[in-house]
């Protein structure tokens, strides 16, 4: 009975690689987010998406990619990773666009 | 720029004792506040939402906010070692109809309760 989840928790990977991340959320909410949270711990919006309407952070790199096959879904398809993608993703849903549900979060290692 | 201060900390407390954390924001538009409790390894988990100025009172934690200020606190009283963790503020400049923009996070305090 989760209500955002995330997988996979942890994914390690060699530099250069194409990687996804999932994340579903069964509250019916109508939008989805995702956040990074560097080493420093400091969380910052990526994107977000809300009736097909995907809102880009403009120092997000287009190496990063949202993908939403349906409401409840919305996955991270990352090109090309380099070391500084390294961090703990985390997607959060919210029902009108205020109060935010984050998932368990993916722990990123680009080695 | 939004941007969202806090003190990094650590901030130590005895146990039992009022713990008081503190916010500044910039963004004058700003219309809803929350506080997050991070424990390490894990993640943020929704404490309190603010909407006007003055008090707000939950079980043992109180959000103050005060707009003219651009000022959002968070008390925490008859502090508890299971408090212990890292608080993040967060702002959001819209308070319904959007808000798609995401929150603006400050890099969180982090809460040390001594026993």
């Amino acid at each position: 009975d989760t209500a955002v989840s995330q997988t996979p928790k942890y994914l390690v990977t060699q530099m250069g690689n194409d990687k996804s991340i999932k994340c579903e959320q069964n509250l019916g909410h109508d939008t989805m987010y995702w956040y990074k949270q560097d080493s420093k711990k400091f969380l910052k919006i990526m994107f977000s998406y809300n009736n097909k309407e995907l809102i880009i952070n403009e120092t997000v790199p287009n190496r990063f990619s949202p993908k939403s096959p349906d409401k409840a879904h919305l996955n991270l398809h990352i090109n090309s990773l380099e070391l500084g993608d390294s961090a703990v993703y985390f997607c959060a849903s919210s029902p009108e666009g205020d109060t935010q549900y984050f998932g368990p979060g993916t722990r990123l290692t680009v080695l | 720029q939004k941007e969202v201060e806090q003190n990094s900390g650590p901030l130590s407390v005895p146990e039992g004792a009022i713990a008081s954390l503190n916010c500044t924001y910039s963004d004058r538009v700003s219309q809803s506040f929350f506080w997050y409790r991070q424990y390490s390894g894990k993640s943020p988990e929704l404490i309190m939402s603010i909407y006007s100025n003055g008090d707000k009172e939950d079980g043992r934690f109180t959000a103050q906010l005060n707009k003219a200020s651009q000022y959002v606190s968070l008390l925490i009283r008859d502090s508890q070692p299971s408090d212990s963790a890292t608080y993040l503020c967060a702002v959001n400049p819209l308070y319904s109809g959007g808000g798609a923009d995401g929150l603006t996070f400050g890099k969180g305090t982090h809460l040390i309760i001594q026993p």
